[in-house]
């Protein structure tokens, strides 16, 4: 069964870090660029950073760009979210997805863990 | 950056047909993919590449792509469907969401 599962979420108070991972299981991991996809109380779903399947090319949006660090280690077929410097605003359930397509960058994406709460609160 | 901009709700009968739009400037040129997601649940794709539905996905749903405006089709509703979609596309490697869209089924 492909699987993905995320952990690390909490409670962080803001200008402090948080470190996310994403263990996956049932497919090829380093195969394909993984993403992160956060959906804050009451919000839609917004895209965070991805990574290519050998890490290559990494992105991220501009409201985590030079805080937040995206990695991967395809030996343990884990993805990672290095949160610094957190804000109020970056409270929110963080997901781990896959893109359906092998080495692309800029498929859909077709697996989704159930995500990892994060609250950043003083 | 690239904005996408969805109807806050759309509310259909069952039986009827529903349309989520998702409008961008030229999403034509682009690929669009669109994801249910169900309260408390995982968004799952239902729409990739503009009309192509993943294994699973019924045929009632589908998808076009023309100009400023994408669309997702919900043929003979049912009570199921209830949920929030979002469109999505990528823009120089920087994944965008629209806001979403609440069908309602009344």
């Amino acid at each position: 069964e492909v699987q993905l599962v995320e952990s690390g979420g909490g409670l962080a108070q803001p200008g402090r870090s948080l470190r996310l991972s994403c263990a996956a299981s049932g497919f090829a991991f380093d195969d394909y660029a993984m993403h992160w996809v956060r959906q804050g109380p009451g919000k839609g779903l917004e895209w965070v950073s991805g990574i290519t399947w050998e890490s290559g090319s990494i992105a991220y949006a501009d409201s985590v760009k030079g805080r937040f660090t995206i990695s991967r280690d395809n030996a343990k077929n884990s993805l990672y979210l290095e949160m610094n410097s957190l804000r109020n605003e970056d409270t929110a359930l963080y997901y781990c997805t896959k893109e359906m397509d092998a080495y692309t960058l800029g498929a859909a994406f077709d697996i989704w863990g159930q995500g990892t709460a994060v609250t950043v609160s003083s | 950056s690239y904005v996408l901009t969805q109807p806050p709700s759309v509310s259909v009968a069952p039986g009827e047909t529903a349309r989520i739009t998702c409008e961008g400037k030229n999403i034509g040129t682009k690929s669009v993919h669109w994801f249910q997601q169900r309260p408390g649940q995982a968004p799952i794709l239902v729409i990739h590449y503009d009309r192509d539905r993943p294994s699973g996905i019924p045929e009632r749903l589908s998808g076009s792509n023309s100009g400023n405006t994408a669309t997702l089709t919900i043929s003979r509703v049912e009570a199921g469907d209830e949920a929030d979609y979002y469109c999505q596309v990528w823009d120089s490697d920087v994944g965008v969401f629209g806001g979403g869209t609440k069908l309602a089924v009344l």
